[in-house]
């Protein structure tokens, strides 16, 4: 079975401080994807990355970056200098490559950044 | 514009009275499905559909029904609706339900039975 924990329920900062949200997952299958969502207070799901188990790279977009490990099983998402338009909750999500059609999404962590 | 279409946003039920939240996808995608949202639990799958008239039970599917009659629509069924359905629901779409492209996802129900 898989399994997704963002041990992280909730994650206060204050602007410009660097914030690292933890994913962590078990899966015993050899090929998957994960992917990061941010949920607004609007209330949407916003795709953030997708990751894929070969692919061990860690990626940057602006103040977003990634970090896979797959000796820990985990897939870590840094925001550097947050930003209060940050403020929502991020989901880490694991579906196994070809055929199971159905993602095991994390608990979720809410970032709340002040001002 | 792209985008998976729910309606509606915000809906309160009684107990029993049959519902149901339309979904729709303009972007060709052959891989719908369905979620909920509860606090501490995130999203869990409900329904999925590979393509028309393709359907499959996800993690959650007790007290729902589907249908995939056309590959832009994929509505979620409530018969008989009870309070412990109470919940936030999403209907998302993909390229594939193989989870390589990602998942679109619609603004969301907010379903209230009461």
């Amino acid at each position: 079975a898989q399994k997704v924990t963002q041990a992280q329920t909730e994650i206060s900062v204050v602007e410009k401080e660097d914030v690292t949200l933890d994913c962590v997952y078990e899966t015993r299958d050899t090929t998957y994807y994960l992917f990061w969502y941010k949920q607004p207070p609007s209330g949407e799901l916003v795709f953030l990355i997708r990751r894929n188990s070969f692919d061990e790279q860690n990626e940057i977009s602006g103040r977003y970056s990634w970090n896979f490990q797959k000796s820990t099983s985990s897939f870590n998402f840094t925001i550097t200098a947050s930003q209060v338009v940050d403020s929502a909750v991020y989901f880490c999500a694991l579906i196994k490559a070809g055929g199971s059609y159905i993602p095991t999404f994390g608990r979720g962590t809410s970032l709340i950044v002040h001002p | 514009e792209a985008q998976v279409t729910q309606n509606p946003r915000y809906l309160i039920t009684v107990t029993g009275k049959k519902l149901t939240v339309t979904c729709s996808q303009n972007m060709n995608h052959e891989y719908m499905s369905w979620y909920r949202q509860d606090p501490g639990l995130g999203l869990r799958q409900i329904y999925y559909s590979m393509n028309v008239e393709v359907t499959d039970k996800g993690d959650v599917p007790e007290g729902y029904k589907v249908s995939r009659k056309e590959k832009r629509n994929f509505p979620l069924i409530l018969e008989s609706p009870s309070p412990n359905q109470t919940s936030l629901y999403f209907c998302a779409s993909s390229i594939s339900g193989q989870g390589n492209y990602g998942y679109t996802f619609g603004s969301g129900t907010r379903l209230t039975v009461v």
